[in-house]
């Protein structure tokens, strides 16, 4: 596709419940960021995949997040037990990795808005 | 690890005022730079990038940053605002070598008045 897509674009869910929250990443682009975004709270790293790398899974705020990269292409996050502090706009990003380190210009999806009642 | 200050929050200009937001990174080695801007309702996008060459770099929409080493810093700067700059601004830093992630300011909100 022409840009980062992310579905579902809304997900409303009860306290509890487990949700996965999809982003598919430009084609080609071997690095994929998630983010999350709160009212008044700026933009929070979450987890980053780089090629075959090892994640850097350091913003991951709790173990009920994880998030996993199927053949270098789509990535799904998950959050186990949702708690109303999860509410947030989640965004994916993805780049291209460049070996002369010059420039990693991410490109941003549109984000799964996270309502948890 | 690196870091990334914006100091200011929130700005609110009138029309046609000059515009600088502050962006100050901590890291020793060399870096690449950015300002990402979110308008109203839409993506997060590029403005403007550094990463080598003329440490003043010129983006879309008449935005302008300069790195200034010595100083850690990438200040972003309009000379006159328009009411359509309305938004929310990251600065962001990168290590460069190997796979350094980007690590982004908490954003300055931009309220231009008509």
């Amino acid at each position: 596709g022409a840009g980062v897509s992310q579905s579902p674009s809304n997900k409303v869910t009860e306290k509890g419940k487990d949700v996965e929250l999809r982003c598919d990443p430009i084609s080609g682009h071997t690095a994929l960021y998630w983010y999350r975004q709160s009212l008044g709270q700026g933009l929070e790293f979450l987890i980053y995949f780089q090629g075959n790398s090892a994640p850097d899974k350091s913003g991951l705020p709790s173990d009920r997040f994880s998030a996993e990269r199927t053949g270098g292409s789509v990535s799904t996050l998950t959050i186990q037990r949702t708690q109303q502090e999860d509410s947030a706009v989640y965004l994916c990003a993805s780049s291209r990795f460049e070996t002369s380190g010059r420039s990693n210009t991410q490109y941003f999806g549109p984000g799964t808005r996270l309502t948890v009642l | 690890a690196q870091s990334v200050s914006q100091h200011n929050h929130h700005v609110i200009l009138s029309e046609a005022a000059s515009l600088e937001l502050g962006c100050n990174y901590s890291y020793g080695g060399t870096v690449n730079l950015f300002w990402y801007v979110q308008y109203p309702g839409q993506h997060l996008q590029l403005l403007l990038k550094y990463f080598s060459g003329d440490p003043l770099v010129k983006g879309i929409k008449g935005f302008e940053a300069e790195f200034i080493k010595s100083k850690f810093s990438f200040n972003l700067r309009k000379p006159s605002v328009q009411w359509s700059d309305t938004a929310e601004y990251f600065c962001a830093v990168n290590a460069r070598g190997g796979y350094q992630k980007v690590t982004f300011g908490t954003g300055t909100k931009l309220q231009v008045i008509p």
